[in-house]
């Protein structure tokens, strides 16, 4: 089974709300990640959770707030967030060399 | 800046023809992976390469690795209209960190 699922499938948002998305894993992946992807554009690397701690931000706006409350989850806060945020938010798992993704999360700022 | 150029951006054949992506880098990766991603969907992975030279095969297409690892193809036999979607190389240079290519969008028509 290497199922990612994610939650909210579709969300749209004011710039004044505070919403969240969730991922979820049970491969026992040690490697959790937040990645975003702007229409007819590859994906682009936000954080990178390994063994529950956060190894690597990209310089992402502190708008976007990653959680890892234990091995399996994973959420990604978001408050104030600007149109330009609008995108599609894929989260994913890893070991070794092998990333699985979730179907996505279709994020509307409006 | 590690990048990942992809050729050719798009490219649209019909049903039954050959086709060859190129994947390239002037950095060297410790692996390359291949996904292809349907519109709104998240990537699915295909293949992961990981020696300079290692050829791999699932079904009809045919991946290879360069010998000094900064580079990638994914050929494609006698293409089919399901082969159709974006198809996207990422390049790991180790500790979790994956660098995705700039896409090739194929469209194989009936």
């Amino acid at each position: 089974d290497t199922e990612v699922t994610q939650t909210p499938k579709h969300l749209v948002m004011g710039m004044t709300n505070k919403k969240s998305l969730k991922c979820e894993q049970h491969m026992g992946h040690r490697a959790m990640y937040w990645y975003k992807q702007k229409a007819k554009k590859p994906p682009e690397l936000m954080f990178v959770y390994s063994y529950e701690k956060l190894s690597i931000n990209e310089s992402v706006p502190s708008r976007f707030s990653p959680e890892c409350p234990n091995s399996s989850l994973l959420n990604l806060h978001l408050h104030a967030l600007q149109p330009e945020d609008s995108a599609l938010y894929l989260c994913a798992s890893g070991q070794g060399y092998e990333q699985y993704f979730g179907p996505g999360t279709r994020l509307t700022v409006t | 800046t590690q990048l990942l150029e992809q050729s050719p951006q798009f490219l649209s054949i019909q049903e039954g023809e050959n086709l060859t992506v190129y994947c390239n880098s002037s950095s060297v990766f410790s692996s390359l992976q291949w996904y292809r991603q349907e519109p709104g969907e998240g990537p699915v992975l295909l293949v992961t390469v990981v020696t300079g030279g290692e050829v791999k095969k699932l079904k009809r297409l045919t991946f290879q690795f360069g010998d000094a690892r900064k580079d990638s193809s994914l050929h494609i036999t006698a293409a089919q209209p399901g082969d159709t979607g974006l198809y996207l190389c990422a390049g790991d240079s180790g500790t979790y960190k994956y660098i995705f290519g700039t896409g090739t969008r194929l469209k194989v028509l009936a």
